[in-house]
């Protein structure tokens, strides 16, 4: 069985930087891109970028290139996303999605940003 | 970036009825490869999404055939049968053609 588990819940002061992460079980990890989604309470899915697994291999969207940083670990299975000079916009739940098409979802981190 | 447009941004539903939501793109999601990459989600409440069509009309494992999916090009639709209370959510189209890749703003299925 496919699983994505997350990193728990964050509250963190404005202007710091924070790393969530992304645990995956139950295929191989550097065979699918991993790719993360930003979600503002009651809005919609925002695409942050995707790391490969197997090489580092980076893209963002042009919005995240200054705020989101992608690394994965091949050891221990896990990805994670660093976000940083953290404001009020950035409180939001991330999600970690696997490829193809997104079939997999984590359950989902909350970032709460606030002093 | 490609511009995913979802009408309509709500609607109600009786329990057995039958919906459709459109979701358009600015941009022809037809890949150089032949393949269209445009997928359907729902979201319940306090869920993750998860996902009920692929490449325009593929149904993932384990989703009831009274969803189907159509559509090419720019223009797509995914239709709900015998709507059922397990159905209620926010759904979404979202474009696996290009980089970055973007979603529909959602449409939300609510019972009548």
């Amino acid at each position: 069985e496919v699983l994505l588990q997350q990193s728990g819940a964050e509250l963190v002061r404005p202007g710091s930087s924070v790393k969530i992460s992304c645990k995956a079980s139950g295929y191989t990890f550097t065979d699918f891109y991993l790719h993360w989604v930003k979600q503002r309470p009651e809005q919609g899915l925002v695409w942050i970028g995707r790391i490969h697994p197997a090489n580092g291999d980076t893209v963002y969207t042009e919005k995240f290139k200054n705020k989101a940083t992608l690394t994965a670990d091949k050891s221990s299975n896990t990805a994670f996303m660093q976000l940083s000079s953290l404001t009020s916009e950035d409180s939001a739940t991330y999600f970690c999605t696997r490829a193809d098409w997104f079939a997999y979802w984590g359950q989902g981190t909350l970032v709460t940003v606030s002093s | 970036d490609v511009v995913m447009t979802q009408t309509p941004v709500s609607l109600s539903v009786s329990l057995g009825g039958q919906v459709s939501i459109s979701c358009r793109s600015s941009q022809s999601l037809v890949h150089i490869n032949g393949n269209t990459y445009l997928s359907w989600y729902l979201q319940k409440p306090g869920q993750s999404p998860q996902l009920l069509i692929y490449k325009v009309s593929n149904r993932f494992s384990g989703i009831s055939d009274r969803f189907s999916g159509s559509g090419s090009g720019t223009d797509f639709t995914l239709k709900i049968s015998r709507v059922e209370p397990d159905d209620l959510g926010v759904y979404y189209c979202g474009q696996g053609t290009q980089y970055p890749r973007t979603f529909g703003g959602g449409t939300k299925l609510e019972l009548k």
